[in-house]
């Protein structure tokens, strides 16, 4: 069965810090990687993580993916409290047309 | 920004009313999805397209039911409320399976 497994489940920091989010999974036919943030309401999307090694970045915020090992890295840089948030990490089913989500980091970033 | 609505955002209804909500991509996406997520708590499928006249279940059990009768729309109905579908309803779609997914900004029901 497909599964994806997030760590830590919950994270509390101090503005200025850095962090590091986990997300190991289990899937057949592997194709892609997707990190996303959730606020308030809906999911937002962070990156797509197709190859190993290849790091991804956006502002602050950084991910790499490993293949071989099977997990992928999210992180955070110089937090802030506006990145408080869940983060979600989730892969395509290997034989089926949905995502498999992870059950999410949620991180506080106290000021 | 995702051209992707759901309607109501709000709603509070009595047990045993019948409803419908709504979900709206303007993107041309053939997959939809729906998601039900109580606060703070993980994204559980419970219904999914893979285009017009396809429909499948999710992993979480629901006793609602979707159509998707054009590309654009897939609506979710719950044919008598209880207060145990009290949750987040959130609607998705993408283009491809492994690529972004697009969420609408979700609708809360409470059942009394």
């Amino acid at each position: 069965e497909d599964k994806v497994v997030q760590s830590p489940l919950s994270l509390v920091v101090h503005e200025g810090d850095t962090v590091t989010l986990n997300c190991s999974y289990e899937v057949t036919n592997f194709r892609s990687l997707l990190w996303y943030k959730q606020e308030k309401k809906a999911p937002t999307f962070l990156f797509m993580l197709t190859s190993s090694g290849i790091e991804k970045k956006s502002g602050r915020l950084s991910s790499i993916l490993d293949k071989k090992e099977l997990f992928s890295i999210l992180n955070i840089t110089a937090t802030q409290t506006g990145d408080s948030a869940i983060y979600l990490c989730a892969v395509p089913g290997g034989g089926s047309e949905k995502l498999v989500f992870g059950k999410g980091t949620k991180l506080t970033v106290n000021p | 920004e995702a051209d992707i609505y759901q309607t109501p955002r709000y709603l509070v209804i009595g047990t045993g009313k019948k409803i419908t909500l709504e979900c709206s991509q303007t993107m041309g996406h053939d997959k939809m999805y729906w998601y039900q997520q109580d606060p703070g708590m993980e994204l559980h499928l419970i219904h999914y397209s893979y285009g017009v006249n396809s429909t499948e279940k999710g992993d979480l059990s629901s006793e609602s039911t979707v159509s998707r009768i054009r590309t654009e729309h897939f609506p979710l109905t719950l044919e008598s409320a209880r207060p145990s579908h009290t949750s987040q309803y959130l609607c998705a779609s993408s283009f491809s399976l492994t690529g972004e997914l697009f969420f609408g900004e979700g609708s809360r029901l409470t059942v009394l």
